[in-house]
């Protein structure tokens, strides 16, 4: 059946570095994919939408040159945070739209990450 | 834009007894309302979902009810088992953008 894969499930690096955190549909075409964060014991909160072979769309607060998105591919989408700080560390959860009107959203495990 | 308020923030419950989430969100617009499961250090997974068109919808032990006219929306579990330990968060939607909740962590003590 359908399923969203992230990949990776945890990835601890020093501060400076930058991470990449892919998101794939199994099984179906997704031309649109949501990126969300989630810190301890609070809600999801959407990041941007990320539309297959163009240009992503930012929420407010988001900045996009600090999480870069690319929908290259219907099965493909990643989030790269550049040059991570402390306060990036968070749980990212990507997930793409399924069903007649895309709205049920199936989404992926989820990436811990932890900027030292 | 949309907001979305959830109470409570957590639920204690026993084992066999019923458990209810509530929901109200701000635009009348908003058509979708999905309800998901989140269980620790994992992605949210969608237990049920419910559209502007229809009032109540139920599968199996689980059920949600609409009230357009109040706009809000509740989740009820009967007969909870501790399996359904988690966080719950419901969500509203108008044009596939999804507004969450601050959900609810639900503990069923055996």
């Amino acid at each position: 059946g359908a399923v969203v894969s992230q990949h990776p499930s945890r990835v601890i690096c020093k501060s400076g570095t930058s991470v990449k955190i892919e998101c794939r549909s199994l099984d179906f075409q997704a031309t649109t994919m949501f990126w969300y964060r989630q810190f301890p014991k609070q809600s999801l909160m959407l990041m941007a939408t990320s539309n297959e072979g163009s240009k992503a769309t930012y929420e407010q607060g988001v900045e996009k040159d600090k999480f870069l998105i690319n929908h290259a591919s219907l099965t493909l989408s990643t989030l790269t945070v550049t040059s991570a700080h402390p306060e990036d560390s968070s749980f990212y959860i990507c997930s793409a739209g399924t069903g007649a009107t895309n709205e049920k959203l199936l989404f992926g495990s989820g990436t811990q990450l932890s900027v030292l | 834009g949309e907001n979305v308020e959830q109470h409570p923030s957590t639920l204690s419950v026993q084992e066999g007894d019923s458990a209810v989430i509530k929901c109200t969100y701000s635009d009348s617009a908003s058509n979708y309302f999905p309800w998901y499961k989140q269980e620790l250090g994992k992605g949210p997974q969608l237990i049920i979902d419910i559209r502007s068109n229809v009032g109540e919808k139920k599968d199996q032990r689980i059920a949600v009810t609409l009230n357009k006219t109040a706009k809000h929306f509740s989740l009820h579990i009967t007969e909870t088992q501790p399996e359904d330990s988690a966080v719950y968060f419901c969500a509203a939607s108008r044009g596939g953008k999804l507004i969450f909740g601050q959900g609810t962590e639900l503990s069923v003590k055996p």
